[in-house]
């Protein structure tokens, strides 16, 4: 398995206000994830961050709404900018461990965002 | 566009209960499917992993079997126990990009 920490665990923000959410793995992966859950909705993948080049977006999400860092083998950082209260959700960072045949995903404990 | 369905979206039943819950998929054109558990307000613990070419998959309490050819999974859970409330996700990792599509999950509730 991964271990994976995120931090902050939890936060209350005001609109218009920005996050910045920490992503720490314990051993290198080539690439990492970031995923949004929205209240009674499933997992939405943001962007994958790989590490040396810019992070690849999914449809409807925006650089300039979520930048990505991806410094390290081991770190990465999701910013939340501009934040208006349907920003609220779950932010999760996940990985993947290639299984030799398959790739497994393993997700951090999740950074819970209320904006206010 | 792969869409992932899990039925029901909630299920209460008493401890000791055998159950099943159910996740159908649009596109069989899979690699693998994954069933997690997610406590309230918590991230996703990975429970079983069935790859494409496999029937089931079992470990401890739970066995998860897949049916790709018909678009359907199911996580079947023995005798149920109160530290089992949580919501289950399927997750199925396919198409070009070979990315995972999620449900939206089933609430469980095991009481005492």
């Amino acid at each position: 398995s991964a271990v994976i920490s995120q931090k902050p665990s939890r936060d209350i923000c005001q609109r218009g206000t920005s996050l910045t959410i920490q992503c720490q793995v314990d051993s290198q992966v080539t690439m990492m994830f970031w995923y949004r859950q929205q209240p009674g909705q499933s997992l939405t993948l943001i962007a994958t961050a790989n590490q040396g080049s810019e992070a690849t977006y999914e449809s409807g999400f925006v650089i300039d709404k979520f930048p990505i860092s991806r410094p390290n083998l081991t770190f990465s950082t999701l910013t939340v900018s501009n934040m208006s209260p349907e920003d609220s959700s779950i932010y999760l960072c996940s990985v993947e461990r290639d299984r030799g045949a398959y790739n497994e995903q393993f997700f951090g404990p999740g950074t819970r965002l209320t904006v206010l | 566009k792969q869409e992932v369905t899990q039925i029901p979206a909630a299920l209460s039943v008493p401890e000791g209960e055998n159950l099943v819950l159910n996740c159908s998929f649009t596109d069989s054109a899979i690699y693998n499917l994954q069933w997690f558990r997610q406590d309230p307000g918590k991230g996703l613990t990975s429970l079983l992993l069935i790859q494409s070419s496999q029937r089931e998959q079992t470990s401890g309490r739970l066995n998860a079997s897949l049916d790709k050819s018909s678009g359907r999974s199911t996580l079947y859970i023995a005798a149920s126990q109160p530290g089992d409330s949580a919501t289950y996700l399927c997750a199925v990792r396919g198409g070009s990009n070979y990315k995972l599509t999620f449900g939206k999950g089933t609430l469980l509730t095991v009481n005492p």
